[in-house]
């Protein structure tokens, strides 16, 4: 059984760094591109950009270029959004998702991480 | 980048059909994905590639896509269906995801 599954909430200040996870198992990890994408209070879902475990090629949404970075550890079958300085408006939740073999839909979501920024 | 229009509500009595509309230039020449997001939940696929179900999707769900509009229909709605609803698309020439704005589903 395809199993994508994030690690838990986070409370940090503005300024601070963070990094969540996200862990895929019962596929090959390698194959299949990993998403993720953001889900700000009370709206809908932007693609973040997305990662290939394989090579760890990366792509990236322009509008969160710079602000995050996408990485994966295929040896421990999981991919990495981080933050070098949080903002209060990084206040959201992120999910991951495997994309299909082709990349073009999210087939298999992660629970969601609940991050909050506020002093 | 490629945008997706969606109507911000539909609502629906149990047992009627409902339709949500997502609207692209040209949407009908790509392939739409639809998602359902319950309260507090992750998304869940129930369409892809315009009217393909995946395993475990109720047939009461179904899809079309043709000109500048892609549907989902859910037939004999009931009330475990309300949600919001989520159209996506994969756009070539940026090899951007995207996303429509989401419809909420409501159940009357």
């Amino acid at each position: 059984e395809v199993q994508v599954v994030q690690s838990g909430a986070e409370v940090k200040k503005p300024g601070e760094s963070l990094k969540i996870s996200c862990k895929g198992s019962g596929y090959n990890f390698t194959d299949y591109w990993i998403a993720w994408l953001r889900q700000m209070p009370g709206k809908g879902l932007e693609w973040m950009g997305i990662i290939y475990p394989g090579d760890s090629e990366s792509r990236y949404n322009p509008s969160f270029q710079g602000q995050v970075t996408i990485s994966a550890d295929r040896s421990i079958t999981t991919a990495y959004l981080q933050w070098g300085s949080l903002k209060a408006s990084d206040t959201a939740m992120y999910f991951c998702a495997r994309h299909d073999s082709g990349g073009f839909y999210f087939d298999s979501w992660g629970q969601g991480t609940l991050v909050t920024v506020s002093s | 980048s490629f945008v997706l229009t969606q109507p911000p509500s539909v609502s629906v009595a149990p047992g009627k059909t409902a339709r949500i509309t997502c609207g692209g230039h040209n949407i009908g020449s790509k392939g739409v994905h639809w998602y359902q997001q319950k309260p507090g939940q992750a998304p869940l696929l129930v369409i892809y590639f315009d009217s393909d179900r995946p395993s475990g999707i109720p047939e009461r769900f179904s899809g079309s896509n043709s000109g500048n509009t892609a549907t989902l229909t859910i037939s004999r709605v009931e009330v475990e269906d309300e949600a919001a609803y989520y159209c996506q698309l994969w756009d070539s020439p940026s090899d951007h995801r995207v996303f429509g704005g989401g419809t909420k589903l409501t159940v009357l």
